[in-house]
């Protein structure tokens, strides 16, 4: 039932480890995102994903890899994490790439840096 | 430059009261898209609307309202008869390129 799902929900690290978040959606939609929360709750778009072409991405750094396997699927790879990855990554999809497209988000995934 | 500015940082109203939430936005573009989130203490992210730059009526759903006016570049938000669950983050978005531009998002705080 769910539409977007994120896992996990909450992931505790330390410092220098290498973590995924996985991320479905079951609406058939074409277009996936990945986005950061920080403390502040500002949100930053980091990737796009349109039919499992990369369509955005912004100034992050390299440590940080999405994968799409199908365009119902957006991974996020975080190599050697720093104190300064800790926040909250949304994963969103939305029916195809396009300006008018709300944007359906999952439940998020907190990541804390220890 | 593409912007969306939300001054107020939070809002505190007691229940009951009408509270806006201002949203504006800068962009040179004539063709975009407006929307509104909704970030409840739970943390997802819940779409509330979307408005077309070329449609510049006012919306009402149920005790939500919101404003949209392209000669001030703004699209307030108006919750009448506000109740302790609209307690949340509210975030304004512009729409251009395949992406969001977000506002900071506006911390309401309803009291009962």
């Amino acid at each position: 039932d769910t539409a977007v799902s994120q896992t996990p929900k909450y992931l505790v690290t330390q410092m220098g480890n290498d973590k995924s978040i996985k991320c479905e959606q079951n609406l058939g939609h074409d277009t996936m995102y990945w986005y950061k929360q920080d403390s502040k709750k500002f949100l930053k778009i980091m990737f796009s994903y349109n039919n499992k072409e990369l369509i955005i991405n912004e100034t992050v750094p390299n440590r940080f890899s999405p994968k799409s396997p199908d365009k119902a699927h957006l991974n996020l790879h975080i190599n050697s994490l720093e104190l300064g990855d800790s926040a909250v990554y949304f994963c969103a999809s939305s029916p195809f790439a396009g300006s008018y497209n709300e944007q359906f988000f999952g439940p998020g995934t907190r990541l804390t840096v220890l | 430059a593409q912007k969306v500015t939300q001054a107020q940082t939070e809002i505190s109203v007691v229940e009951k009261e009408d509270v806006t939430l201002d949203c504006v936005y800068e962009t040179r573009d004539t063709t975009y898209y407006l929307f509104w989130y909704k970030q409840p203490p739970s943390g997802e992210l819940v779409f509330l609307i979307r408005r077309n730059s070329f449609d510049e009526q006012n919306e009402i759903s149920g005790r939500y309202s919101w404003n949209f006016q392209k000669s001030t570049s703004s699209f307030n938000f108006t919750i009448t008869a506000s109740q302790v669950v609209d307690s949340a983050v509210y975030f304004c978005a512009l729409s251009l390129n395949y992406q969001l531009i977000w506002g900071a998002g506006t911390k309401l705080i309803i009291k009962p």
